[in-house]
């Protein structure tokens, strides 16, 4: 059985801060997902990392992936109060024909002024 | 263009009732996901559908729940005799298709917030 751990689990930062947070599975995949997800609200994909080594960035967040260490890892630099949300990372089951998602239990994290 | 849309957004019922929830994909996607998310919790899989067959429905937890595609297109998830702890987010995905060579990013829905009294 798939299993994805993210730690911390909730994690509260000052503005302008750098943090990381981690993602491990259980389980040979190359293709790992990072959501966000607001309170009340769907998801939101952010990263798709389809190999090993890959990293990707988009404003403050990066995101990179070690397939043989199955570890992802989400970087937040100088963080601001718009970043606070959960942040979830999904592994795919790798099975041609289905990518069903399973997904770690996120990151609730809380950016403070 | 439109994204996934689902409806109710919100439904309250009793113990014990049958609901529906519906979920219409993007236009064009072919595949179709259904997801739980139970507060606190990461989503969790219930079924895919390519198509209009049901492809993998491995995380249905039980046969009240059951779920349909009849154009390949809306779907609507159904859930009998319902109970309390089935009470949570029922998320809908698609995708462009699944198969391929590439990874097909998945689109989520709204959610439809189930709420079973």
């Amino acid at each position: 059985e798939l299993k994805v751990e993210q730690n911390p689990l909730f994690l509260s930062m000052q503005e302008g801060k750098n943090y990381t947070i981690y993602c491990n599975y259980s389980t040979t995949s190359d293709r790992l997902y990072w959501y966000r997800q607001d309170p009340g609200k769907s998801l939101e994909s952010l990263f798709v990392l389809l190999s090993n080594g890959a990293v990707k960035q988009e404003g403050r967040l990066m995101a990179s992936l070690d397939t043989k260490a199955r570890l992802s890892t989400l970087h937040i630099t100088a963080a601001v109060h718009d970043l606070s949300a959960t942040y979830f990372c999904a592994v795919d089951s790798a099975n041609f024909g289905n990518e069903k998602l399973t997904f770690g239990t996120g990151t609730r994290l809380t950016i403070i002024p | 263009g439109a994204g996934v849309s689902q409806t109710p957004s919100n439904k309250v019922t009793e113990k014990g009732k049958y609901v529906e929830l519906r979920c219409d994909p993007i236009s064009g996607h072919t595949a179709l996901y259904w997801y739980r998310q139970s507060l606190g919790q990461g989503p969790e899989f219930l079924i895919y559908f390519q198509g209009t067959g049901a492809a993998d429905d491995s995380g249905l937890p039980n046969d009240r729940f059951f779920a349909v595609r009849p154009e390949g297109s809306v779907s609507t998830l159904k859930i009998q005799r319902t109970e309390r702890g089935d009470s949570a987010v029922y998320l809908c995905a698609s995708s462009l298709t699944a198969g391929e060579a590439s990874y097909n990013e998945q689109f989520f829905g709204p959610g439809t917030r189930l709420t079973v009294l």
